[in-house]
């Protein structure tokens, strides 16, 4: 069946050093690829998404690319901040089967001053 | 902006209780899910609406059971709790389409002692 793999937490980095969360993805079509944040105690809000391959996700200096052919939505930051520490979740979606989001097991970011 | 409001936010329930998770949107959103949050395991869809009077199940729906009699809301109902129900849940709404944004719920944590 179609699944999201994300890379294991918790990630901890220093302030300002460059961020990579791995996503990678199982589908039988052509899915659009989303990452959302989850800041504590809060639900989910969308950060980025793609609809197509080679098409890239950008908002609040993180970006994503939706990689096709080795089916990835790898989300990276240039420079990480404090208050980018969250929990990030990579999913994708079909127009079918009631728009469902499938989410892989998320991943934790802790960004220390 | 309200956008999807559930309620309540804390709950805890003792083994053989029932109740009911509250969930409305204003957005006018066709689409609704449930979902659990597990530490570690991501979101697992409970159950879906496509529309009011249209339900299905999802990854996990034992245990739960749903009804979607208008556009703005769609509870959750519990029957008969127990432990292995402890969990976090979100409920969401989207428009139709695989690359719309689904709008979160803050959450309702629910512990079942």
């Amino acid at each position: 069946g179609d699944s999201v793999t994300q890379m294991e937490g918790p990630v901890t980095l220093s302030e300002e050093a460059f961020l990579t969360i791995n996503c990678t993805y199982t589908a039988t079509g052509y899915p659009s690829l989303f990452w959302y944040v989850q800041y504590p105690g809060e639900g989910l809000q969308l950060l980025l998404k793609a609809t197509k391959a080679d098409d890239k996700g950008s908002n609040k200096g993180f970006e994503a690319t939706y990689r096709k052919e080795t089916t990835s939505f790898h989300l990276e930051k240039g420079s990480v901040q404090v208050s980018d520490s969250a929990v990030y979740f990579c999913a994708l979606r079909f127009g079918s089967q009631g728009g469902k989001l499938i989410f892989g097991q998320g991943t934790e970011l802790s960004v220390k001053p | 902006n309200a956008g999807v409001t559930q309620t309540p936010k804390f709950r805890i329930l003792k083994i053989g209780q029932s109740m009911t998770l509250q969930c409305t949107q204003d957005m006018n959103h066709n689409y609704m899910y449930w979902y659990r949050q597990d530490p570690g395991m991501g979101l697992k869809l409970i159950y879906y609406s496509v529309g009011a009077g249209i339900t299905d199940k999802g990854e996990v729906p034992n245990g739960y059971n749903v009804s979607r009699s208008t556009t703005e809301d769609f509870p959750l109902r519990l029957e008969l709790a127990a432990p292995s129900q402890t969990s976090v849940y979100f409920c969401a709404s989207s428009t139709q389409g695989a690359n719309t944004e689904a709008f979160f719920g803050q959450g309702t944590r629910l512990t079942v002692v």
